[in-house]
């Protein structure tokens, strides 16, 4: 896997926004990024993937810079259920390698 | 509902025992994995089956026995296990093939404690 670098954690209040950034400066340029989020105790819940285009789907959007260097999970409506360990992943060679994630705290 | 289940939800085993995990998924897929998830630590992956072939072994100790009888379970052989294998173990499958396919569907895991 690219290496992916995420800030520990972040809070967002109730009902608004929540941006989570990934830098991934050494991605290549055939290589995906993965978005997985986890609830307590839950198993990984798959998000949203790109390439290169944004991309967005009922559950977020995926905002990728041109260069590629860096992307954006974004929550538009953040809701208290939305409280978990986000992962951003640039996986190869058939595998999925978690890191530490960012651990998002939605305040009511 | 992901599609994924496994069984049991919790299981405590002492050292000497011997028990099975088990996980089912109902979405057609062909790949099948099993992770391991420690207090504080990242997932952590053990073993990947492509079409029931085991294509994956990370450096898993021999007391952990994967069997994948078919794409649709996979278990995990349980014996002689050690305190500091009491983890989450996670279950996920994904469309598998000659692909890669990284968008992943998991179970809720079986909380492991080894006493």
């Amino acid at each position: 896997d690219a290496k992916t670098t995420q800030p520990t954690s972040m809070d967002c209040a109730e009902g608004r926004a929540a941006n989570l950034p990934c830098n991934h400066s050494t991605i290549s340029g055939n290589e995906y990024v993965y978005w997985y989020r986890q609830i307590h105790s839950q198993g990984p819940q798959y998000i949203i993937h790109g390439l290169k285009n944004n991309e967005t789907n009922e559950m977020a959007s995926l905002i990728i810079t041109e260069d590629r260097k860096s992307s954006t999970l974004i929550l538009p409506h953040a809701t208290l259920r939305d409280t978990a360990v986000y992962y951003c992943i640039a996986p190869r060679g058939g595998k999925l390698i978690f890191g530490q994630g960012t651990t998002l705290q939605v305040k009511p | 509902e992901t599609g994924v289940t496994q069984t049991p939800r919790h299981l405590v085993m002492g050292m000497t025992n011997k028990k099975s995990l088990k996980c089912e998924q109902h979405l057609g897929h062909n790949a099948m994995y099993w992770y391991k998830q420690s207090a504080k630590k990242p997932l952590e992956l053990m073993f990947v089956y492509n079409f029931k072939e085991q294509t994956e072994n990370n450096s898993v100790p021999s007391r952990f026995s994967p069997e994948c009888p078919n794409s649709s379970h996979l278990f995990l052989h349980l014996h002689t296990l050690q305190p500091e294998d009491s983890a989450l173990y996670l279950c996920a499958s994904s469309q598998g093939g000659t692909g890669e396919s990284y968008e992943q569907y998991f179970g809720p895991g079986t909380r492991l404690t080894v006493t």
